[in-house]
């Protein structure tokens, strides 16, 4: 089944570290997005990329990075300059102008 | 003002009524419009697309009113599995990227 993975499900970081969150699709979806959401809160762009090989800043990349090698990965790295980590981390992908999104289940980043 | 806007709620409402959510946007140029589904503590699931002519899917019914720039969504003969968040999203496109705004969501309990 075609789907969007996101690994891991549960993740706890210390002060001080990096953390990497994975999206993989096996949909052949040119864009890739990842939110973040704030308990009672909506999804706040982080980062997006529309091919390989580029991505853009969202509303608030300020202590985050991604990289997006390959069509299939888009990983999102929670940097120790991200001083409120804690969040529900969503990864999207689309694959036309105009479609839907569509979701992986989800990281939650947690401080240790 | 925000690009999408939504009533946050709560919609309490009694099982087997009607219900209706609206949401407007800013953007004039948007192109594509979409309701999605989330329950507590997971990743949105698209319910529908939202077309110009309107569309129907079960009990779920979608408008689009570009000139007053609002989508709506109905749903009737409210179920209990029907309690959950209700976030549009809204496409628009900018320098050859393609923009997706999600609202903040609006929040119904339907009570037995």
């Amino acid at each position: 089944d075609g789907g969007i993975t996101q690994s891991p499900k549960y993740l706890f970081r210390k002060e001080g570290q990096n953390v990497t969150l994975s999206c993989e699709q096996n949909l052949n979806h040119d864009a890739m997005y990842w939110y973040r959401q704030d308990p009672g809160q909506g999804l706040r762009l982080i980062y997006y990329s529309q091919i390989v090989n580029d991505f853009q800043k969202g509303d608030i990349a300020e202590g985050y990075s991604v990289s997006r090698e390959k069509k299939e990965s888009f990983p999102l790295t929670v940097t120790s300059a991200q001083k409120n980590p804690t969040a529900f981390y969503l990864c999207a992908s689309t694959d036309k102008r105009g479609q839907p999104q569509h979701f992986g289940d989800g990281t939650r980043l947690s401080i240790l | 003002r925000k690009e999408v806007e939504q009533d946050p709620g709560p919609f309490n409402v009694p099982e087997g009524a009607t219900v209706a959510f609206n949401c407007t946007y800013s953007n004039s140029a948007s192109q594509s419009f979409f309701w999605y589904r989330q329950d507590c503590r997971k990743e949105p699931k698209l319910l529908m697309s939202v077309y110009s002519s309107g569309n129907e899917d079960g009990r779920f019914t979608a408008q689009l009113n570009r000139a007053s720039q609002y989508i709506s969504l109905l749903i009737r003969d409210s179920k209990l599995s029907d309690s959950a968040t209700y976030l549009c999203v809204v496409n628009s496109y900018s320098g050859g990227y393609q923009k997706v705004t999600f609202g903040t969501g609006t929040k119904l309990q339907v009570i037995p």
